[in-house]
């Protein structure tokens, strides 16, 4: 079966830089993209980007631009998202999803969720 | 970057049926999708593209789509299905693969 499992929660000085890791099981890595979507306290849904596990290929959110990072890693089926220059609006729980070839904006399996907290 | 504008919150008496809009420019180009969100868990998609439901999801979920509006139809709604919903799609400006989500809509079923 299809399982996203991400790392454990963070907590991060402002200033500082976090990178969450998302591994993938149960289907072909290189067969579909990851999303990574954040949802801060009591808010609503907040696109950050994408990435193409195949090539490696990413689009970013304006937003983010420049302080976001997607990368990855096929032997282990990772994905991970590294953001830098936090600040405490950063705080959040970051998901990552997985997201159809045919549709990149469906996303049919997400993770579990990393709290990252940015804090003094 | 395109928007998507949904109403903050929607009530509707057990039973009865509820429409959830979304709506925005990028909807008249891309099908929206729908997640439905409990609190403390990670989205679940319910509806994609014109009117489909992955595997689990009740068939009380439809969507459609009419110019620049999406919307996510519950029939008969149950007490489970209270929960805050989302819709996206992909975002019209800018590089294709970029997506957008609305602001969510929180349901309460009465």
């Amino acid at each position: 079966q299809v399982q996203l499992v991400q790392s454990g929660a963070e907590v991060k000085k402002p200033g500082a830089s976090v990178k969450v890791s998302c591994k993938a099981s149960g289907y072909t890595f290189t067969s579909y993209y990851m999303h990574w979507v954040r949802q801060a306290p009591g808010q609503g849904l907040e696109w950050m980007g994408i990435i193409n596990p195949s090539g490696g290929s990413t689009s970013y959110a304006q937003k983010f631009q420049g302080r976001v990072t997607m990368t990855r890693d096929t032997s282990t089926s990772t994905v991970y998202m590294e953001l830098s220059s936090l600040r405490s609006e950063d705080t959040a729980v970051y998901y990552c999803a997985r997201g159809s070839i045919a549709a990149a904006q469906v996303t049919d399996y997400w993770g579990q969720g990393t709290l990252v907290t940015v804090s003094s | 970057s395109s928007e998507l504008t949904q109403d903050p919150a929607v009530s509707v008496a057990l039973g009865q049926t509820v429409r959830i809009t979304c709506q925005g420019d990028s909807l008249r180009s891309y099908y929206a999708s729908w997640y439905q969100q409990k609190p403390g868990q990670a989205p679940v998609l319910v509806i994609y593209g014109k009117n489909n439901r992955p595997s689990g999801i009740p068939d009380r979920f439809s969507g459609s789509s009419s110019g620049n509006t999406a919307s996510l139809t519950i029939t008969g709604a149950q007490a489970e299905d209270e929960a805050d919903y989302y819709c996206n799609s992909r975002d019209s400006s800018g590089n294709h693969l970029n997506v957008v989500f609305g602001g969510g809509t929180k349901l309460t079923v009465l």
